[in-house]
C-alpha cells in the first residue's frame, strides 16, 4: 500500500519569501511522484511530476521539486512567492504498476502582501 | 478541445432523492476516475475505470455507483442521497504515468 503525508495544513507566507511545502511518501515499491495546484473554486491541476531520471524537477511558473529516495521525500519549493501562487497543494504517489494516484491531504498556501 | 467536463456544476438534494452526476473526457484517455473533496481529507477515490468495460471500487464506494457508457463517458450515481455525501466531487482522467487530468467539480449538497 502507498500513503503520502503532508504535515502541514496551511503555510503563510510573505511575498517575494521562499517557501518550501513538504511532502513525504511510503511505498513498496518504485514511484511516480506529483505536485497538483488547486485554486479556489477549480479543479486540480498538475503542477510538476518526477517519473525518472533527474531527481530535481522544475514547473513553468518557478516552482521545484526533488525527489529523495533515501528520505522518501518529494517537497515543493519557490525561491520566491507571488500574491498569485495562493492556492492549495496537493502531493500525489503512484505505483507505475496500478492505474490508481494516492493524494495527500493538501497544503494551503496563504501569500500575504 | 475541452479536456475533462462534468454536469451540472452545483445540485441541491434532499435526502433519499437520487441523481446521476456526468463526466466527459475529448483527450482519449483510457482510463477515468471519480473522487471527492472534503475539507482536511484531500482527494478520496470512490471508483475508477482503468478501461472501458471496467469499473473498479476505490477507497469510498459505499452509496455510489458508476456506468463507463463509453470510452469518453463515465458517470456517478447516488440512488439515494444522504448528508454524508454533501461533498465536492470531481471526474479526472489519465493517459499513461497516471498523471491525471480533472474536470472543473460538482458542489452537491444534500440537506
Amino acid at each position: 500500500a502507498q500513503s503520502v503525508t503532508q504535515l502541514d495544513s496551511q503555510v503563510p507566507v510573505f511575498e517575494e519569501a521562499p517557501v518550501e511545502l513538504r511532502c513525504n511518501y511510503s511505498s513498496s515499491v518504485s514511484v511516480y511522484l506529483f505536485w497538483y495546484v488547486q485554486y479556489p473554486n477549480q479543479g486540480l491541476q498538475l503542477l510538476l511530476k518526477y517519473l525518472s531520471g533527474s531527481t530535481l524537477v522544475e514547473s513553468i511558473n518557478g516552482f521545484e521539486a526533488e525527489f529523495n529516495k533515501s528520505q522518501t521525500s518529494f517537497h515543493l519549493r519557490k525561491p520566491s512567492v507571488h500574491i498569485s501562487d495562493t492556492a492549495e497543494y496537493f502531493c500525489a504517489v503512484s505505483d507505475p504498476s496500478y492505474q490508481k494516484v494516492t493524494f495527500g491531504t493538501g497544503t494551503k498556501l496563504q501569500v500575504i502582501p | 478541445n475541452a479536456g475533462v467536463t462534468q454536469t451540472p456544476k452545483f445540485q441541491v438534494l434532499k435526502t433519499g432523492q437520487s441523481m446521476t452526476l456526468q463526466c466527459a473526457q475529448d483527450m482519449n484517455h483510457n482510463s477515468m476516475y471519480w473522487y471527492r473533496q472534503d475539507p482536511g481529507m484531500g482527494l478520496r477515490l470512490i471508483y475508477y475505470s482503468a478501461s472501458e468495460g471496467t469499473t473498479d471500487k476505490g477507497e469510498v464506494p459505499n452509496g455510489y455507483n458508476v456506468s463507463r457508457l463509453n470510452k469518453r463517458e463515465f458517470s456517478l450515481r447516488l440512488e439515494s442521497a444522504a448528508p454524508s455525501q454533501t461533498s465536492v466531487y470531481f471526474c479526472a482522467s489519465s493517459p499513461v504515468y497516471n498523471e491525471q487530468f480533472f474536470g472543473p467539480g460538482t458542489r452537491l449538497t444534500v440537506l
